[in-house]
């Protein structure tokens, strides 16, 4: 069965601190990749996604992942967090044509201002 | 342009008891999913609906629970009867027709059964 493992349950940093979320899928085939934020009290919230072509995708406020094919991985970095970027990270696949999508367990970050 | 609702936010009934949870996707939006999240787990897939036909139920826990979407417009979700672990947060999300594309979500209804 095709599953998502997310490395980090809680991370805390401090602000300007770099950020790199783990993220690994077990799937063989075609695969969408996602990542979703979720900032307290907010909806979800699509941070970036990746389909086809380069695999360095950049995302909304400042975000990034890489997906590497051979290591099944699709890890989310930022540079230089914000207090603001304090929310739960969540990792999501989804297999070929297939919509429905198979979720990681997420990482709660928390940034110190 | 409004987002995707969902009604009630909160609910708290007693183990037994119906509730029914209701969605309503953004305008347009033909694809509508549910998904569940309990405590300490990972959110999971429920079904999916394209406008008012059931695509894929794969993930309904049991046939306590039971989703329409009449018109293919908004859903709803009901559990009958509630069992504890029924509790958990409940997302729908909806999206466009084409293949690659965003699913937006709603805020979620939390639901306690005790």
């Amino acid at each position: 069965a095709q599953s998502v493992s997310q490395h980090n349950h809680h991370v805390i940093l401090s602000e300007a601190a770099s950020l790199e979320l783990g993220c690994n899928y077990s799937y063989g085939g075609t695969v969408n990749l996602f990542w979703y934020v979720q900032y307290p009290g907010q909806h979800l919230q699509l941070l970036l996604k990746y389909f086809s072509g380069d695999p360095l995708v950049k995302g909304i406020k400042g975000f990034e992942a890489e997906f590497i094919k051979s290591k099944f991985s699709f890890n989310l970095r930022k540079p230089s967090v914000q207090w603001s970027d304090t929310a739960e990270y969540f990792c999501a696949v989804s297999a070929g044509n297939n919509r429905k999508l198979i979720w990681g367990l997420g990482t709660s970050l928390g940034v110190n201002p | 342009e409004a987002g995707v609702t969902q009604f009630p936010s909160h609910s708290v009934i007693e183990k037994g008891q119906t509730v029914t949870l209701r969605c309503d996707p953004i305008s347009g939006h033909d694809n509508l999913y549910w998904y569940r999240r309990v405590m300490g787990k990972e959110i999971k897939f429920l079904l999916h609906f394209v406008k008012e036909s059931k695509q894929d139920e794969s993930g309904m826990p049991n046939n306590r629970f039971l989703a329409e979407r009449t018109g293919g417009t908004y859903s709803t979700l009901k559990v009958q009867p509630a069992e504890l672990e029924d509790s958990g947060v409940y997302f729908c999300a909806s999206s466009q027709v084409t293949g690659r594309d965003e699913a937006f979500f709603g805020q979620g209804t939390r639901l306690t059964v005790v």
